[in-house]
């Protein structure tokens, strides 16, 4: 069954640092993969995807995310975090044939002034 | 920017009380899915239409959820009679196509449920 994981509930980093948030997943074919990001009482926001081609994804607020097959894995990544960037982020695979999206339980990213 | 509305924000209420939510894709989107977001996990698919058509509402508890999309616009989802386990935020979204995931989800802000 398809499946996502994401290994840490809660991720705290400092304003200026980098960030590497990590996102592994089960699914039988080559997947179609999301990162959403969720401010407190908020939708859900995208950030970027990934269908197929390049496997470093470039997405919107300077995020990005490389996906590996090998590792089963689309971590996410930003090179300098604001203090705007704390929330709380879901990594999702999509079934091709529904659209349906499954959702790891997410990590709450908190940033240090 | 075209947004998907959701009412109420908000919603306390009694257990074995029937409540209610509202949701308005984007003009145009054919899909619109219903999710439940447990405080502290991802979103869980309840019910997916395409049109007015349910696609899948395989995580649905009939035995007390219903979900319509009349005219294959807007949407309510209901539950009743509502249980302490359903407190949780409601999500909405809709995309453009058929079920694909090639197309981008746009949510809504949720309706936060909380059962007393």
């Amino acid at each position: 069954a398809q499946s996502v994981t994401q290994p840490d509930i809660h991720i705290t980093v400092s304003e200026g640092a980098s960030l590497e948030l990590r996102c592994n997943y089960s699914y039988g074919a080559t997947p179609y993969l999301f990162w959403y990001v969720q401010s407190p009482g908020q939708g859900l926001q995208l950030l970027l995807k990934y269908f197929s081609g390049d496997t470093l994804v470039q997405g919107i607020k300077g995020f990005e995310a490389e996906f590996k097959r090998s590792q089963s894995s689309f971590n996410l990544r930003k090179p300098s975090v604001h203090w705007s960037d704390a929330a709380e982020y879901f990594c999702a695979v999509g079934e091709r044939n529904t659209g349906k999206l499954i959702f790891g339980q997410g990590t709450t990213l908190q940033v240090k002034p | 920017e075209a947004e998907v509305a959701q009412s109420p924000r908000y919603k306390i209420t009694e257990k074995s009380q029937a409540v209610a939510f509202w949701c308005d894709p984007i003009s145009g989107h054919a899909t619109l899915y219903w999710y439940r977001q447990i405080l502290g996990q991802g979103p869980e698919l309840l019910v997916q239409f395409q049109d007015e058509s349910v696609v899948d509402d395989s995580q649905l508890p009939k035995d007390r959820f219903s979900a319509e999309r009349l005219k294959g616009v807007d949407s309510t989802l209901k539950i009743q009679p509502a249980e302490l386990g359903d407190s949780a935020m409601y999500l909405c979204a809709s995309s453009l196509a058929l079920g694909s995931s090639t197309d981008t989800q746009y949510f809504g802000p949720g309706t936060r449920l909380t059962v007393l």
